[in-house]
């Protein structure tokens, strides 16, 4: 139990142009789900917690309108960046977190290239 | 915010060898530690966590040890195989506004030598 997925896997897009990820719990509902970038060799950094039905909580740095969050059920959550610039180059990994317990699970992430 | 630090960057050990990360955190309400195994390119797999209310826990060959006192907790692996060559994460998290939420440490990439 407590899959989560991701789509798409992988991207490549021009600079200016949006993108959209989507994240998935397949068997389990995620009243609050996270939305996580990791560049290469470092750490996982948290970018925004997406609560179903409500509005994203962002970190400190991160831009609400270029990241857009929707959580629009209790089992998708999105992200989308929009007018992408190489810079937003990254591995992007969401996670769920099962309802009652503390645990977070995974998805397989979406590796994101801007040309 | 809480900051966590995780040592040593790179671990290199002889099969059969027992690894330790450590990390230590900076808030003292952080109750939740989990610790994740990242293989290259793919999704944290969450290994072992332990809570605020236990000092230890052990499950095979990977044990965690907490102490809330000095705020530090480590992960211990036993008789290493090589395909626990990877990087692993700690995180120290605490429940806010209904989710939990964790910070993680900088990561330790572990090589297991045949």
């Amino acid at each position: 139990g407590a899959v989560v997925s991701q789509h798409p896997s992988r991207v490549i897009c021009k600079s200016g142009t949006s993108v959209k990820i989507e994240c998935r719990s397949l068997d389990f509902q995620a009243t609050t789900m996270f939305w996580y970038r990791q560049f290469p060799k470092q750490s996982l950094m948290l970018m925004a917690t997406s609560n179903e039905g409500s509005k994203a909580t962002y970190e400190q740095g991160v831009e609400k309108d270029k990241f857009l969050i929707n959580h629009a059920s209790l089992t998708l959550s999105t992200l989308t960046v929009t007018s992408a610039h190489p810079e937003d180059s990254s591995f992007y990994i969401c996670s769920a977190e099962v309802q009652g317990r503390e645990t977070q699970y995974f998805g397989p992430g979406t590796r994101l290239l801007v040309l | 915010g809480e900051n966590v630090e995780q040592h040593p960057s790179t671990l290199s050990v002889q099969e059969g060898d027992s690894a330790v990360i450590k990390c230590t955190y900076s808030d003292s309400a952080s109750n939740y530690f989990p610790w994740y195994k990242q293989e290259l390119g793919k999704r944290p797999q969450l290994i072992i966590d332990i809570r605020s209310n236990v000092g230890e826990k052990k499950d095979q060959r990977i044990a965690v040890t907490l102490n809330k006192t000095a705020k530090h907790f480590s992960l211990h692996i036993t008789e290493t195989q090589p395909e626990d060559s990877a990087v692993y994460f700690c995180a120290a998290g605490k429940r806010s506004g209904g989710y939990q939420k964790v910070t993680f440490g900088t990561g330790t990439k572990l090589q297991v030598i045949p």
